[in-house]
C-alpha cells in the first residue's frame, strides 16, 4: 500500500512566522500535491509537482510556496502566516499518469493565531 | 475546464436504506472519474475509479457507481447502509491522462446514517 506521511497532525503558529508542512511518500511517485480543505469548499489545490525540483501553481498559491528536493519528499511553506490559513492541510501523491488515483496523508490541521 | 457538482452537502439515511449520492461533472473531453471517503480526522481514501472501462464500477465497502456519458453523470450507490458509512464524500474529475494533469473535487457530501 501506499503511504504519505505528514509530519504533523496538528500545528499552532503565530501571525507573521514561517510555517514548514512536510510531506513524505514511500511509492517512488513522480507527482506531489498539496491541497488545503475548508468546510463548504472542498480540496483546492495549492501547488503540485511532476518531478523533482519542478513545481506548478494550483488554484489558490498565493501565500504559499514549495520546495522538492527529493522525489519523496514535498513541503509547503507559509511565507508570512496569517490567520485566513487557518486549515486542513492535505497532501497527496500519484504516479506520472492522470488516470490514476491520487493517495492523501492524513492531513495537517493548522491553526494561527 | 473541468468541474465537479455534489448535489446535497448533507444527506440523511436510515441503517439498512439505499445511499445515492449524486455527481455530476463537466469536461471537454472524456473524464476519469474518482469518488473518495474521508472519515473524522482522516485524509480521503479512494472508493472507485472510473478509468474507460467498465460504465458499473465495484468499489470498497459495498459501493458501487455508474458512469453514463449521456447525462454526465456518476452517482455513488450502495444498496444498504451500514453506521460505518457515516463519512464525507468527495467526487472527482481527472480531464487527461498526461502527468500534469490535477483533479477538480466536488465540494462534498455529508453521509448521516440513523439507526
Amino acid at each position: 500500500d501506499v503511504k504519505v506521511t505528514q509530519s504533523s497532525r496538528y500545528l499552532v503558529k503565530r501571525t507573521g512566522e514561517k510555517v514548514f508542512l512536510e510531506c513524505v511518500q514511500d511509492m517512488d511517485h513522480e507527482n506531489m500535491f498539496w491541497y488545503r480543505q475548508d468546510p463548504g469548499l472542498g480540496l483546492r489545490l495549492i501547488y503540485f509537482s511532476y518531478d523533482v525540483k519542478m513545481k506548478e501553481k494550483g488554484d489558490i498559491p498565493e501565500g504559499y510556496s514549495v520546495s522538492r528536493e527529493k522525489k519523496e519528499r514535498f513541503s509547503l511553506i507559509l511565507e508570512s502566516a496569517s490567520t485566513n490559513q487557518t486549515s486542513m492541510y492535505l497532501c497527496a501523491s500519484r504516479t506520472g499518469q492522470g488516470r490514476q488515483p491520487q493517495h492523501f496523508g492524513d492531513g495537517t490541521r493548522l491553526s494561527i493565531l | 475546464a473541468q468541474s465537479v457538482t455534489q448535489l446535497g452537502s448533507h444527506v440523511s439515511v436510515s441503517e439498512g436504506a439505499l445511499v445515492l449520492l449524486r455527481c455530476n461533472y463537466s469536461s471537454s473531453v472524456p473524464p476519469y472519474l474518482f469518488w473518495y471517503v474521508q472519515y473524522p480526522n482522516q485524509g480521503l481514501q479512494l472508493l472507485l475509479k472510473y478509468t474507460s472501462a467498465a460504465t458499473l464500477v465495484k468499489g470498497i465497502n459495498g459501493f458501487e457507481a455508474e458512469f453514463k456519458k449521456s447525462e454526465t453523470s456518476f452517482h455513488l450507490t450502495k444498496p444498504s447502509a451500514h453506521m460505518s458509512d457515516a463519512a464525507e464524500y468527495f467526487c472527482a474529475v481527472s480531464a487527461t491522462n498526461s502527468g500534469y494533469s490535477t483533479l477538480t473535487f466536488g465540494k462534498g457530501t455529508m453521509l448521516l446514517v440513523s439507526p
